[in-house]
């Protein structure tokens, strides 16, 4: 247990839903990162946070995808109208020289 | 692209042996290199790093090796457990740009351990 958590572990949808991932790093980390995990492929960096403030976003997070870190403390993953090529693992790390991750949300869009 | 590049997609070693875990980049704006093992449905677990400025760090059974002139690490496991048996995943980043220290990661290597 790194102390990242991270809610659900799993979500099935169907196309078109909206979905929202949340994650709780660790308290005194004030860097906070996503990314995604495909089949057969490592983590790719979607976003990160300094505090409250998103200071990077990949070319990967379309404008389906928003990311919110209210406060600096939790930050929640929104995915609109989902598409099945949304399906993949999300991942959290939460920085203070190295990153550690999350146990991840399995998301499966039908 | 693929700017970290782990062409070993598994590698089966037997109890008590070497684990020779390899890891490419093409990056030369990457100076700091990290190792994580991945269980089945969990996140990836920090192993151990290394700076541009070494070429070897050592952790108890684990090693990381870097060769700067030929953009190569490796991660050396003596002896090899059994319950090492996971997905070693390869990552780089620069710490001092403005990228904030995000990692780049391979695409994984599937280590299996046999008794």
């Amino acid at each position: 247990d790194t102390g990242v958590s991270q809610d659900p572990r799993h979500k099935i949808t169907k196309r078109g839903q909206n979905v929202t991932f949340r994650c709780d790093p660790i308290s005194e980390h004030n860097r906070l990162y996503w990314y995604r995990q495909t089949l057969g492929q490592g983590p790719e960096f979607l976003t990160y946070f300094q505090n409250e403030a998103q200071l990077e976003k990949s070319r990967l997070l379309s404008d389906r995808f928003s990311a919110e870190r209210p406060k600096g403390s939790f930050s929640t993953l929104e995915i609109q109208r989902t598409e099945q090529g949304d399906s993949a693992m999300y991942l959290c790390a939460s920085h203070r020289e190295t990153q550690y991750f999350g146990p991840g949300t399995r998301l499966l869009v039908l | 692209d693929q700017q970290v590049k782990q062409n070993s997609p598994s590698l089966s070693v037997q109890e008590g042996r070497i684990s020779i875990l390899n890891c490419d980049y093409t990056n030369s704006m990457f100076d700091y290199f990290l190792w994580y093992k991945k269980y089945p449905a969990e996140g990836p677990t920090f192993l151990i790093s290394i700076s541009s400025i070494k070429d070897k760090n050592e952790d108890g059974r684990f090693t990381v090796f870097l060769n700067k002139s030929a953009k190569h690490l490796s991660l050396h496991i003596v002896p090899s457990q059994p319950g090492d048996s996971a997905v070693y995943f390869c990552a780089a980043t620069s710490p001092g740009a403005t990228s904030g220290s995000r990692l780049t990661f391979g695409e994984g290597t599937q280590l299996t351990v046999n008794p």
